[in-house]
């Protein structure tokens, strides 16, 4: 079953400390996204690239925050010195096209926890 | 911009009975609308999608969804819960406003189901 695959799928990090959220999208997808989703609430996008293009970065919190989907291997959800509002889960979608009426494929997210 | 606006974050109903879960959308230009399930500590999983073609969209595990442009509404209905169906549901809308395929969420509708 080729879905889209996050990892890890639970992580924890001390306060100060990088946390690095990996995706592999579906087999074929070319378009990944990613959404952060705090407690209580709905998912919110945060970015949307292509293979080593980011297309959108609109929802990406300025500081701290990068991401990346090189030529070779996953994409990268790359968070700096994290700090406890960080905490949340963290889910990558992907689809083939980048074109508003294709459905987006979820993973099973990243649950970032801050100590 | 675009926005979704789910009423009732909580919503119960018993076994067998009608499921109605509301949706109202806010957008500029002609949207393509999604209806998500997510299961505990699970991604997000699409039910249907409304993307200009009919506007009954039937969708996985009986439900369905009825576009009406009038009312700026898509609400996910189906006739006879069951257990299986308690899940948080999300509406979800796209549009191709500044490029990119970014999904706009609303906050969400827990269903409970009762015996």
């Amino acid at each position: 079953n080729a879905g889209v695959m996050q990892n890890p799928r639970h992580l924890v990090r001390r306060r100060g400390q990088e946390a690095r959220l990996r995706c592999s999208p579906m087999k074929g997808h070319s378009h990944v996204y990613w959404y952060r989703q705090l407690p209580e609430e709905g998912l919110k996008f945060m970015v949307y690239l292509q293979k080593e293009n980011i297309i959108d970065e609109s929802g990406m919190p300025k500081e701290r925050f990068s991401a990346e989907f090189p030529k070779e291997g996953p994409s990268i959800l790359r968070i700096q010195q994290v700090v406890r509002g960080d905490s949340a889960a963290y889910f990558c979608a992907s689809s083939p096209q980048g074109d508003s009426n294709q459905p987006q494929h979820f993973g099973d997210g990243t649950r970032l926890s801050i100590l | 911009a675009q926005s979704v606006t789910q009423l009732g974050s909580h919503v119960s109903v018993s076994e067998g009975a009608l499921v109605l879960l509301r949706c109202n959308y806010s957008s500029s230009v002609p949207p393509y609308l999604f209806w998500y399930v997510q299961y505990p500590n699970q991604g997000l999983q699409l039910l249907l999608k409304y993307t200009s073609a009919a506007t009954l969209v039937k969708g996985i595990n009986g439900f369905e969804a009825e576009f009406k442009k009038s009312e700026t509404s898509f609400h996910l209905t189906k006739p006879s819960a069951h257990m299986s169906d308690a899940a948080e549901y999300f509406c979800a809308v796209s549009a191709l406003e500044g490029g990119g395929n970014k999904l706009t969420f609303g906050t969400g509708t827990q269903l409970k189901v009762e015996l």
